[in-house]
């Protein structure tokens, strides 16, 4: 079965600091690859996601994410972070497995971002 | 504006008295989906329907029931909630197939006394 590993599950940064939260799956076959976020008080959203072509995509507010098919990773990255990012951040994985397609989810990342 | 909406918000249930949580949709989406998310827990696939298609995950206890009467509208009930089934409860869609991009209602927080 597919697993879905979120490794920072707290993260504290400062604005303006960088962002970098790790995401690896284990299954190995075609997989689609979400990050989705909560903010506070909201329900979950799709901030980025990779189907297929270019590895590097590009999401809301400036997130990105880079899809390594070698490591089994799609992590998400911002340059400069702001207050306003403080949120939970989910990585999911929708894999085709036996004929069943199971979207699977980390346990989530919450980041603080201190003004 | 299109969204899915689940009420309750918040539930509370005594021991072992039969709920049940609604959720709706005006996306007009083919995918419904219940999850089950404990605290700092991964969100949990309890079942989802593809169209009429029902599909429930092997380890989703039998305590655990769905209904999907027409597009809008999916039901999960619960029969007899233990303790351990206090929760956040997720409803989501998806468009067309089971590998596109989630939508997500708010969530309703179940509490079991």
């Amino acid at each position: 079965a597919q697993s879905v590993s979120q490794h920072n599950h707290h993260v504290i940064l400062s604005e303006a600091a960088s962002l970098e939260l790790g995401c690896n799956y284990s299954y190995g076959g075609t997989v689609n690859l979400f990050w989705y976020v909560q903010y506070p008080g909201q329900h979950l959203q799709l901030l980025l996601k990779y189907f297929s072509g270019d590895p590097l995509v590009k999401g809301i507010k400036g997130f990105e994410a880079e899809f390594i098919k070698s490591k089994f990773s799609f992590n998400l990255r911002k340059p400069s972070v702001q207050w306003s990012d403080t949120a939970e951040y989910f990585c999911a994985v929708n894999s085709a497995s036996g004929g069943s397609y199971i979207p699977t989810f980390g346990r989530g990342t919450s980041l603080i971002v201190h003004p | 504006d299109a969204m899915v909406i689940q009420n309750p918000r918040y539930q509370v249930t005594q021991f072992g008295k039969p709920v049940t949580l609604s959720c709706s949709q005006t996306l007009n989406h083919n995918v419904m989906y219940w999850y089950q998310q404990k605290s700092s827990q991964a969100p949990k696939l309890l079942f989802h329907y593809y169209d009429k298609d029902f599909n429930n995950e092997a380890d989703t206890p039998d305590n655990f029931q769905s209904r999907r009467p027409n597009t809008s509208f999916c039901f999960l009930d619960i029969r007899s909630p233990g303790l351990g089934d206090a929760a956040m409860y997720l409803c989501a869609t998806s468009p067309f197939s089971r590998v596109d991009t989630q939508y997500f209602g708010p969530g309703t927080r179940l509490t079991v006394l």
